[in-house]
């Protein structure tokens, strides 16, 4: 079964860091685009991060911009986000999503995603 | 960055009902389009891409049609199952913008 399961969520305070995984399984991960995708409590969808098969290109939303990092471990099938300076406004449960083949920031598998809650 | 309307906010329907959601870009997007449909709790599903084709294993009562600004995702014959939130995407251009979302629920 096509997998991707998120883990290390949960509650930062402002300026405070995180890093979140994506595990996936079922799947050559490493033929793969990978992203995040981030819904804040309540509220709609926003791409977050992208990153490609090698991890040579990565490219980020102007909200996270200077702030995240995302990266790829292709040996441990493993996607990850690394938060920093965290603001309130980063609250919110975050997915990691597979690119559809051929049509990048479509996405054709996600996760069930981890909560960010960033509060003092 | 292009914004995307979803219209209505909320639609009310009834089991065996056809439905049509709207999804309007702020500038021309080509058939650069996904739709998406997320229930309580679980991931988003990609239903359709490329404005009209409909996902590897989405049933056919979901259809997709539109091109350049306007686009409308119809559900044929309503299940329990479609009641959920319904989301239009385009990825056209940086930043790849999700309409707010549509919730469709039982009349």
């Amino acid at each position: 079964e096509v997998q991707l399961v998120e883990s290390g969520g949960g509650l930062v305070q402002p300026g405070g860091s995180l890093r979140l995984s994506c595990a996936a399984s079922g799947f050559t991960f490493s033929s793969y685009d990978m992203n995040w995708v981030r819904q804040a409590p309540g509220k709609g969808l926003e791409w977050v991060s992208y990153i490609s098969t090698g991890g040579g290109a990565t490219y980020y939303a102007d909200s996270v911009k200077g702030r995240f990092t995302i990266s790829r471990d292709n040996a441990k099938n493993s996607l990850y986000l690394q938060m920093n300076s965290l603001r309130v406004e980063d609250t919110a449960l975050y997915h990691c999503a597979r690119d559809l083949v051929s049509y990048d920031y479509v996405f054709d598998v996600w996760g069930r995603g981890t909560l960010v809650t960033v509060a003092s | 960055d292009i914004q995307m309307t979803q219209s209505p906010s909320t639609l009310s329907a009834s089991v065996g009902d056809t439905v049509t959601i709207t999804c309007r870009a702020s500038q021309s997007i080509s058939n650069r389009l996904a739709w998406y449909h997320q229930t309580p709790g679980k991931a988003p599903k990609l239903l359709i891409y490329k404005a009209t084709s409909l996902q590897s294993g989405v049933p056919s009562k979901f259809s997709g049609s539109g091109s350049g600004t306007e686009f409308t995702l119809t559900i044929s014959s309503l299940q329990p199952d479609d009641f959920a939130t319904y989301y239009c995407q385009q990825y056209y251009r940086y930043s790849y913008t999700f309409g707010q979302g549509t919730k469709l629920e039982i009349k």
